[in-house]
C-alpha cells in the first residue's frame, strides 16, 4: 500500500537557522502531497500542498516541491522562528474503495531555540 | 468560516460510562472523519463519512459508534471503553471530491479513561 516516510526527530535549531525536513513517499498513481503542522495542544492544520509533479507549495515562508523522480516532498524554510516549534506531518491523499484517505508520516518534532 | 469545532475539549470517563463526542462544521464539506491520536504519533483513521453515510470503518472496536445526523454534524458515541482508549480524538472534514482536497481539523477532545 501507499506510505509516507519522514525523518525522525526531534530536530533542534537555533532561531534564524535553515530548516529541512525530509519526506519520501511510496504510491501507485499520482497522489496529492501535503504538509500539516500541529502546535502543542491543537489539532492539525494545513501548511502547504502540491497536487502534481513539479508543483511547489508555499506558505508562511515554508516551501516544498513535489519531486516525482525522487518520490520526495521535502519541507524547507530559510529562517525559522521560535513560533515554528511544532510537529510537522508529511501526508499523501489517496482514493480508496470507500472514499478518500490521508496517509500520514510519523511526524517530525521541531524545537527552535531563541 | 473555515472552522471545525469539537466538544468537549476534555473528557474523563470510567470504563462503564457512556459518553459522546461532538463535531461540527459549516463549510459545506460532505466528507467527515474521526481520528485517534496517541502521544507522539500521527493521527490514526477510525471512520469516514461521505454524504452522511459511513464509507470507511478501519476495523474499529464496537465500543466506538459513529453517527452523522446531518451534513454538518458528526458524533462519536463511547461505551465500555478501556484505559488504552485514552487519546486525543480529532474530527476533520473535507470536500468529497479529488485527492487534492485538504482536510480541516478540529482542536480535538482529550479523552482519559479511568
Amino acid at each position: 500500500g501507499n506510505s509516507v516516510t519522514q525523518m525522525e526527530g526531534p530536530v533542534t535549531l537555533s532561531e534564524e537557522a535553515f530548516l529541512t525536513i525530509n519526506c519520501t513517499y511510496t504510491a501507485t498513481g499520482y497522489p496529492s502531497l501535503f504538509w500539516y503542522v500541529q502546535y502543542p495542544g491543537e489539532g492539525l492544520q494545513l501548511l502547504l500542498k502540491a497536487t502534481k509533479a513539479d508543483d511547489k507549495g508555499s506558505n508562511k515562508g515554508f516551501e516544498a516541491t513535489y519531486r516525482k523522480e525522487t518520490t520526495s516532498f521535502h519541507l524547507e524554510k530559510g529562517s525559522v522562528q521560535v513560533s515554528d516549534s511544532a510537529v510537522y506531518f508529511c501526508a499523501l491523499r489517496e482514493i480508496n474503495t470507500g472514499g478518500f484517505k490521508t496517509i500520514f508520516g510519523a511526524g517530525t518534532r521541531l524545537f527552535v531555540k531563541a | 468560516d473555515t472552522e471545525v469545532t469539537q466538544t468537549p475539549k476534555h473528557l474523563v470517563m470510567g470504563m462503564t460510562n457512556k459518553k459522546s463526542l461532538k463535531c461540527e462544521q459549516h463549510m459545506g464539506h460532505r466528507a467527515m472523519y474521526w481520528y485517534k491520536q496517541k502521544a507522539k504519533k500521527p493521527p490514526e483513521l477510525m471512520f469516514v463519512y461521505s454524504y452522511e453515510k459511513l464509507s470507511i470503518n478501519e476495523s474499529v472496536p464496537s465500543r466506538f459508534s459513529p453517527e452523522c445526523p446531518n451534513s454538518s454534524l458528526l458524533n462519536l458515541h463511547l461505551h465500555a471503553l478501556q484505559p488504552e482508549d485514552s487519546a486525543l480524538y480529532l474530527c476533520a472534514s473535507s470536500q468529497e471530491s479529488g485527492t487534492g482536497r485538504e482536510q480541516y481539523f478540529g482542536p480535538g477532545t482529550r479523552l482519559t479513561v479511568t
